[in-house]
């Protein structure tokens, strides 16, 4: 299996509190990703980052920001969380972009009440 | 339009069918194509990777792209109750990220 962890594994916030997810590699893969999976919609692309400080954005970006200030970790930031972030976020890594397998974290359940 | 479309299903069948999940997509420059398997509560797992048009087989798995019509499928022989799970397409052209379908989900009964 990829080393790729993701924390919190589970975790319930209230509405308008600010949500950090983190992704742990030790792949030494440049680029990492940032995925929400929802019912209907499958998995859809919020961030993503191609190195160390580079990152840019995805199909479903609004309320979340992200930082790399190391190969090796990648965070994800619901700025206020909101019922509509409620999902499950996936962490994903490929070592040379989209042409190549992304292999996946285990997945943050998160739920915003 | 989505870039990718697939059926979610469900899709049932006894175990030993041969199973055939399906995606389309409508981007021409997609050259990379995979499949991935996710079972609950689980992440994904790359089951099979294809650059470009053709075939690949692994074990009871073939993959397949036909650029052409731009379609591509995936076969399962003799599937089995643990290949119970939802089945995602996903593809890419040269850029930074994957393209996914939403997910078949199967269910193999014995």
């Amino acid at each position: 299996d990829a080393g790729i962890t993701q924390s919190p594994r589970h975790k319930v916030t209230e509405t308008g509190t600010p949500v950090t997810l983190r992704c742990h590699q030790t792949e030494n893969h440049r680029y990492m990703y940032w995925y929400r999976q929802d019912p209907g919609h499958g998995l859809r692309l919020i961030h993503y980052s191609y190195g160390v400080k580079d990152t840019d954005k995805g199909e479903v970006s609004d309320g979340y920001s992200v930082s790399r200030s190391k190969t090796e970790d990648f965070l994800l930031t619901l700025e206020s969380a909101t019922s509509s972030q409620t999902s499950v976020y996936f962490c994903a890594i490929t070592s040379t972009g989209g042409g190549t397998e992304a292999f996946f974290g285990q997945g943050t359940r998160l739920t915003v009440v | 339009q989505k870039e990718v479309e697939q059926d979610p299903g469900p899709l049932s069948v006894p175990e030993g069918a041969i199973v055939s999940l399906n995606c389309t997509y409508s981007n021409s420059a997609f050259q990379y194509f995979m499949w991935y398997r996710q079972y609950s509560r689980k992440g994904p797992e790359l089951l099979m990777y294809t650059y470009s048009s053709g075939n690949k087989e692994d074990g009871r798995f073939t993959a397949q792209v036909d650029k052409s019509s731009k379609y591509i499928s995936l076969f399962i022989r003799d599937s089995q109750p643990s290949d119970s799970a939802t089945y995602l397409c996903a593809m890419a052209n040269s850029g930074y990220a994957l393209n996914f379908g939403k997910g078949t989900s199967l269910l193999v009964t014995p």
